[in-house]
């Protein structure tokens, strides 16, 4: 059975403040891993698809990459605006492509 | 394109009572997901259609949820009858290709009392 597992749960930061958040995977083979950012009361929002271990994406201040058991997302100099729930998904090769999803990691980035 | 839309934002409804959720996917897309979301059990796949047909249902929680898909533009997700324990944010959401990433909606906040 796929399971994504994401840490930490929770993470406040300071603005300026850089740091990781993790996502870790156990898939019989990775077709792609996603990331999305939840903003309380909307649905998630696409940022990256991850393909191959060692690639690596960027969109301002985030930047994920890929290894063959975890992704991370980097977060240089947050904002406060960064404030949201950012969900990890993974799809796994083969089979019917339905991603599995992590609990997803709450960041606060206090001003 | 307006997105994912889906209706209503907010449902409160009675126990027993029959309860349908709307879902119009982005123009194109011919996968649609159903998810549920709860802070115990985070984000789950209820349905996955492709092509208006239901591939994968094994995330339907019972007999109580059913889900159709008439049209490549318009996806509802009933529960009859609904409970207490039904009560989260239900997602609508699709793609342009079943492995591609999925858009999602804004969600229909629904509470049984």
């Amino acid at each position: 059975e796929d399971q994504v597992t994401q840490s930490p749960e929770a993470l406040r930061l300071q603005e300026g403040e850089s740091s990781s958040l993790n996502c870790s995977y156990t898939v019989s083979g990775l077709r792609g891993l996603f990331w999305y950012r939840q903003d309380p009361g909307k649905g998630p929002e696409f940022l990256f698809t991850l393909y191959s271990a060692g690639e690596e994406k960027e969109k301002e201040r985030l930047k994920a990459t890929l290894t063959k058991k975890e992704s991370f997302l980097h977060i240089t100099a947050p904002k406060p605006e960064d404030s949201a729930t950012y969900l990890c998904a993974v799809q796994a090769s083969g089979g019917s492509y339905i991603p599995t999803f992590g609990r997803g990691t709450s960041l606060i980035v206090h001003p | 394109d307006a997105g994912v839309i889906q209706s209503p934002r907010h449902e409160v409804t009675e126990m027993g009572q029959e309860v349908t959720l709307r879902c119009k996917p982005i123009s194109g897309h011919n996968s649609l997901f159903w998810y549920r979301q709860t802070m115990m059990r985070g984000l789950e796949l209820l349905i996955y259609f492709n092509n208006n047909v239901p591939i994968d249902d094994s995330g339907m929680p019972e007999d109580r949820f059913s889900a159709k898909m008439p049209n490549a533009s318009f996806s509802t997700l009933k529960i009859q009858p609904s409970e207490p324990r039904d009560s989260a944010v239900y997602f609508c959401a699709s793609s342009s290709k079943a492995d591609t990433e999925a858009f999602f909606g804004q969600g229909t906040r629904l509470t049984v009392v």
